[in-house]
């Protein structure tokens, strides 16, 4: 079964420290995988795309990397600012004739002061 | 640009009623997603659509449920009858092109559905 699942659930961390998301999947046949930033009350906004032969991509202080041999991703923030409190979400485009997006339940960050 | 276009932002409506949410894509793009988010399920992939035509509508939860794309630049999800398990927040993005590659979708604020 094609699944996305994301750890930790939830995280908090103080301002100016660094953290990382992990992204697992089993989708098959894969790609593409995003990771998607979600502040309370708004959509989706996408960070970051990685293909299947990329393992590193950086948005400024977001920086995705992907193993596609083990299906693992990470999503490391540096420095963290309190508007980096959201919810981060896992995606992966399982390719093929539809290309349908199966994605994570998301980890919830909270920076504090 | 104004970006996805969703409207109302919030409805809030009694259970059997019908609820029909609109959505407005970025001009130029022609791909337009349908999605739910809840809680409990996070965000699922109800239908979508390329150049108007619907792809796939396997995520739609049961025949309650419709969408039209009668042009470019609008949308329709219609839930009739609406339940209380249909309250979540109803997002439409779009892009241009599927989602292979690096097509970056954007998502529009969403229509928070409440029914009582």
């Amino acid at each position: 079964k094609n699944q996305v699942e994301q750890s930790p659930q939830s995280l908090i961390i103080l301002e100016g420290k660094n953290c990382t998301l992990q992204c697992n999947y089993t989708v098959s046949p894969f790609s593409n995988l995003r990771w998607y930033k979600q502040d309370t009350g708004r959509g989706p906004v996408s960070l970051t795309i990685m293909t299947f032969s990329e393992n590193t991509k950086s948005n400024g202080r977001y920086t995705a990397t992907l193993d596609a041999d083990t299906k693992q991703s990470s999503l490391h923030i540096t420095a963290s600012q309190l508007s980096d409190s959201a919810s981060y979400i896992c995606v992966v485009s399982g390719g093929g004739a539809t290309n349908k997006l199966i994605f994570g339940t998301g980890t919830l960050l909270a920076v504090q002061p | 640009d104004a970006g996805v276009i969703q409207s109302p932002r919030h409805e809030v409506t009694e259970m059997g009623q019908e609820v029909t949410l609109r959505c407005k894509p970025i001009s130029g793009h022609n791909s337009l997603f349908w999605y739910r988010q809840t809680m409990m399920r996070g965000l699922e992939l109800l239908i979508y659509f390329n150049n108007n035509v619907p792809i796939d509508d396997s995520g739609m939860p049961e025949d309650r449920f419709s969408a039209k794309m009668p042009n470019a630049s609008f949308s329709t999800l219609k839930i009739q009858p609406s339940e209380p398990r249909d309250s979540a927040v109803y997002f439409c993005a779009s892009s241009f092109g599927m989602t292979s590659g690096y097509n970056e979708q954007f998502f529009g604020p969403g229509t928070r559905l409440t029914v009582l």
